[in-house]
């Protein structure tokens, strides 16, 4: 019965390093979406993933920029040579299906970078 | 840019008192609305959703409102209650591949509640 999970809940690195954001989301949810959270913004849409299918990847903003979804179940995010406008909180939805089906979110990722 | 803004940043309302949440979209073929909750330190949280068929929807304590005219969404809240203190997003629908759903979200109200 748990909801969707994020890992690690807080991430600092310096500038120019990789990393990896990790997201498990509810089990049985076929479609899983990845935003991103600016400081007092709202959420800017970065990919989704909807089973076997590709995904759409047509948010993210640039090419340091992808995502994996691994067995349909758990996503990773990776940013690569980070900068320090990549700060923001990184948040993972689900849902059960992909048309009109509700998003639930995780806790979401504070991405620091120095 | 975003297509979907909220009129005020910020709102305060005593407690008990009913509250209204307004947002303004610029997409005419958005055919679905939603708004979120969001606390300090949590993700959104759905509240309620509209179809563009429809020009008004209740839940609980919570009504949704949709002006397709002049291409305004509303949220009001009856009886508040200090739980009801968070940031407020709508959110407005954009079919993606395969016709998922591909949220644009506004950039949200900060409701408090004065107990």
């Amino acid at each position: 019965g748990a909801g969707v999970s994020q890992s690690p809940s807080n991430k600092v690195t310096e500038k120019g390093k990789d990393v990896e954001l990790r997201c498990d989301p509810i089990s049985g949810h076929t479609a899983l979406y990845w935003y991103r959270q600016s400081l007092g913004q709202g959420l800017e849409f970065l990919i989704y993933f909807q089973g076997n299918s590709a995904p759409d990847k047509s948010g993210l903003p640039s090419d340091r920029f992808s995502a994996e979804r691994t067995g349909g179940s758990v996503s990773t995010l990776t940013i690569q040579r980070t900068q320090q406008e990549d700060s923001a909180v990184y948040l993972c939805a689900s849902s059960l299906r992909v048309a009109g089906g509700e998003q639930f979110f995780g806790p979401g990722t504070r991405l620091t970078v120095l | 840019g975003e297509s979907v803004g909220l009129h005020l940043p910020t709102l305060s309302v005593q407690e008990g008192d009913n509250s209204i949440i307004n947002c303004a979209y610029s997409n005419s073929a958005s055919d679905y609305f939603i708004w979120y909750k969001q606390e300090s330190g949590k993700g959104p949280q759905f509240i309620i959703d509209i179809r563009s068929n429809m020009d008004k929807r209740q839940g609980q304590r919570v009504t949704v409102l949709l002006n397709k005219t002049v291409k305004h969404l509303s949220l009001q809240i009856a009886a508040t209650q200090p739980g009801d203190s968070a940031v407020y997003f709508c959110a407005e629908n954009l079919r993606g591949l395969q016709g998922a759903q591909k949220l644009v979200f506004g950039q949200g109200t900060r409701l408090t509640i004065n107990p």
